[in-house]
């Protein structure tokens, strides 16, 4: 168990509005990340951090923005929503101990746009 | 750069019959390879990985992985496959330019009874 919470679980949204997820880690790794998980894509990278206020773009990033103002939370926010961010996320952390850079990934969170 | 090809979308096995999943890779430098477990509606659990050691690794509930640099081929094994191994199998390259992780597309393991 690597200490990492999300919230909320489930969210529906209605297309246009903004989206804030929430990712909490209990063991102040550095480098966090933001996933999302779509059938036949396995897990693609949105955005990740590497510090407070370090920040960078993932393969998938347009349409979403991230802010890391503490070490323990990085939060990800959908501008405004669209029916094509339907989709499960996932934040994930890499230990700061590992030298093979696996990463340990939080319970997920089900949003669907409407 | 790199890449990650899960060569089955889904396997079909009987209960107590071996269980192969199949992943090849692409990589410049020398990776570090893992694979990832996720039951239905659950989170990522990390089954093994490879980091230049042992090229056979061993990993939880009896799973094991080949490097293989030839072939370029880290495949899943399991001798004898349980219903509670039905899940969805990820094959993952790190790269080594910036440490990301690179997921294949993923293979889902049905077991039948």
């Amino acid at each position: 168990d690597a200490g990492i919470t999300q919230s909320p679980r489930h969210k529906v949204t209605e297309t246009g509005t903004p989206v804030t997820l929430r990712c909490h880690q209990t063991e102040n790794h550095r480098y966090m990340y933001w996933y999302r998980q779509d059938p036949g894509h396995g897990l693609r990278l949105i955005h990740y951090s590497y510090g407070v206020k370090d920040t960078d773009k993932g393969e998938v990033s347009d349409g979403y923005s991230v802010s890391r103002s503490k070490t323990e939370d990085f939060l990800l926010t959908l501008e405004s929503a669209t029916s094509s961010q339907t989709s499960v996320y996932f934040c994930a952390i890499r230990a700061d101990r590992d030298v093979s850079y696996e990463q340990y990934f939080g319970p997920g969170t089900r949003l669907t746009v409407t | 750069a790199q890449s990650v090809t899960q060569l089955d979308s889904h396997v079909s096995v009987s209960e107590g019959t071996p269980v192969l999943l199949r992943c090849n890779y692409s990589s410049s430098y020398s990776p570090s390879l893992f694979w990832y477990v996720q039951h239905p509606n659950k989170g990522l659990q990390l089954l093994l990985k490879y980091t230049s050691a042992a090229t056979l690794v061993k990993g939880i509930n009896g799973f094991e992985a080949e490097f293989k640099k030839s072939e370029t081929s880290f495949h899943l094994t399991k001798p004898s496959a349980h219903m509670s191994d039905a899940a969805e199998y990820f094959c993952v390259v790190s790269d080594q330019s910036n440490y990301q992780l690179i997921w294949g597309a993923g293979t889902k393991l049905i077991i039948k009874p």
